[in-house]
């Protein structure tokens, strides 16, 4: 498959607990983005990568969610004591390095935090 | 920063017709704007995208317009079939100013009725 992956798909967790999930772009795409989705609601952008470069991150990323692109390949996104509020779907995207390239979305990993 | 609204929130149109969703933007320095499809369960898709440099495009049955005056743009839909049945989402994006990320809208729901 040379889509973009990631894992888990589903993972459901306690709140207070910490979480990563992992997103594996497609292999020629020099940009990585992480986004959120919640019910009825558009993707929500967090951070993206250029290599392993984090550019840009979004007001919605609190001091608990920390990603990482060590070789500018893959890369996690790790959110410390989950609350419930972080229940969501979280999407991973990737591009070519172009400023109007097409993102291409990953199947996202879906949190529920209890 | 940028600021997109979508309507309508559901599009019920009966299998043939037209179906046409549009969104407007805040952001003047946006200047790429995609549209993508998500079926239930799935990752988003591309469908079709504009740059801010022409005011149409189109691909068969599928054609956007821009009006950047406006700062508004629109996706239309022709020849609905059931296939069409989905959440579409618009976006835009500032491709020039360091701010990668795009920014959705809400969603429409488009139910094709047979």
């Amino acid at each position: 498959d040379t889509g973009v992956s990631q894992d888990p798909r589903h993972k459901i967790t306690k709140r207070g607990q910490n979480v990563t999930f992992r997103c594996d772009p497609i292999s020629e795409h020099n940009r990585l983005y992480w986004y959120r989705q919640t019910l009825g609601q558009g993707p929500e952008f967090l951070t993206y990568f250029q290599n392993e470069a984090q550019l840009e991150k979004s007001r919605l990323l609190s001091d608990r969610f920390s990603a990482e692109r060590p070789k500018g390949s893959f890369s996690t996104l790790e959110i410390q004591r989950t609350e419930q509020g972080d229940s969501a779907m979280y999407l991973c995207a990737s591009s070519f390095n172009q400023g109007s390239s097409e993102q291409y979305f990953g199947p996202g990993t879906r949190l529920t935090v209890t | 920063g940028e600021n997109v609204e979508q309507h309508p929130s559901t599009l019920s149109v009966q299998e043939g017709d037209s179906a046409v969703i549009k969104c407007t933007y805040s952001d003047s320095a946006s200047n790429y704007f995609p549209w993508y499809k998500q079926e239930l369960g799935k990752r988003p898709q591309l469908i079709i995208d504009i740059r801010s440099n022409v005011g149409e495009k189109k691909d068969q049955r599928i054609a956007v317009t821009l009006n950047k005056t406006a700062k508004h743009f629109s996706l239309h839909i022709t020849e609905t079939q059931p296939e069409d049945s989905a959440v579409y989402f618009c976006a835009a994006r500032d491709s020039g100013g360091g701010a990668d990320g795009l920014t959705f809208g809400k969603g429409t729901h488009l139910i094709i009725q047979p």
